[in-house]
């Protein structure tokens, strides 16, 4: 049973492009959840979705900023017109139900820098 | 928002001795957890705690969910080389997202 995926591992955009980072939650799991993390910070949640639905996106800023969870494919980070602020590690976690009482499990994180 | 704080930031020990780390909030949570982060992954759950007061063990791991809810502590015994990483604490409420420590970083001198 394979673990989260996500991909790219590396990203690096200028500033203005688009970033989109994608997230495979594991097998049976339709619970994703998507964290930035700063160097030398904790993870800092962003956005909570479950199978097309967007249940908590308190987390993400309400400009550039968008994630989906389709019914088909990976979940998806999109963020546009990127910034060097946006440089950081994202990383995506998925559970079989709400986090409260299910094990979230974590994706190796993608990596993106903005020059 | 709501916000823990995690002491101490970092550690360094020999090995063999054992580690204590701790962290607190002013808010409550219902669920607390305890990752290890290594250098280019994603973290890992060490334990997780469920009910108030609860003390859970893995291995020579052993953490608590505070009695008020608002704190927990995670105690390595006779630290290895291996045990090396960045430790986070993070509180569950309701809401299902998980809000994180900032970290203790650990070092253990063989």
């Amino acid at each position: 049973n394979a673990g989260v995926m996500q991909n790219p591992r590396h990203l690096v955009r200028r500033r203005g492009q688009e970033a989109r980072l994608r997230c495979s939650p594991m097998k049976g799991h339709s619970h994703v959840y998507w964290y930035r993390q700063l160097p030398e910070e904790g993870l800092k949640f962003m956005v909570y979705l479950q199978k097309e639905n967007i249940i908590d996106e308190s987390g993400m800023p309400k400009e550039r900023f968008s994630a989906e969870f389709p019914k088909e494919g990976p979940s998806i980070l999109r963020i546009q017109q990127v910034v060097r602020g946006d440089s950081a590690a994202y990383f995506c976690a998925s559970s079989r139900g709400p986090a409260l009482y299910n094990e979230q499990f974590f994706g190796p994180g993608t990596r993106l820098t903005v020059l | 928002g709501q916000q823990l704080n995690q002491s101490p930031q970092s550690m360094f020990i020999q090995e063999g001795e054992d580690v204590s780390m701790n962290c607190t909030s002013s808010s409550i949570f219902n669920t607390w957890l305890w990752y290890k982060q290594e250098p280019g992954e994603g973290p890992v759950l060490l334990i997780a705690l469920y009910k108030a007061g609860e003390l859970t063990s893995n291995g020579r791991l052993t953490a608590q969910f505070g009695i008020t809810r608002k704190d927990s502590f995670l105690n390595i015994s006779a630290s290895i080389p291996s045990d090396v990483g960045i430790y986070f604490c993070a509180g569950n409420t309701n809401a299902g997202k998980s809000t994180f420590g900032d970290g203790t970083t650990l070092t253990v001198k063989p």
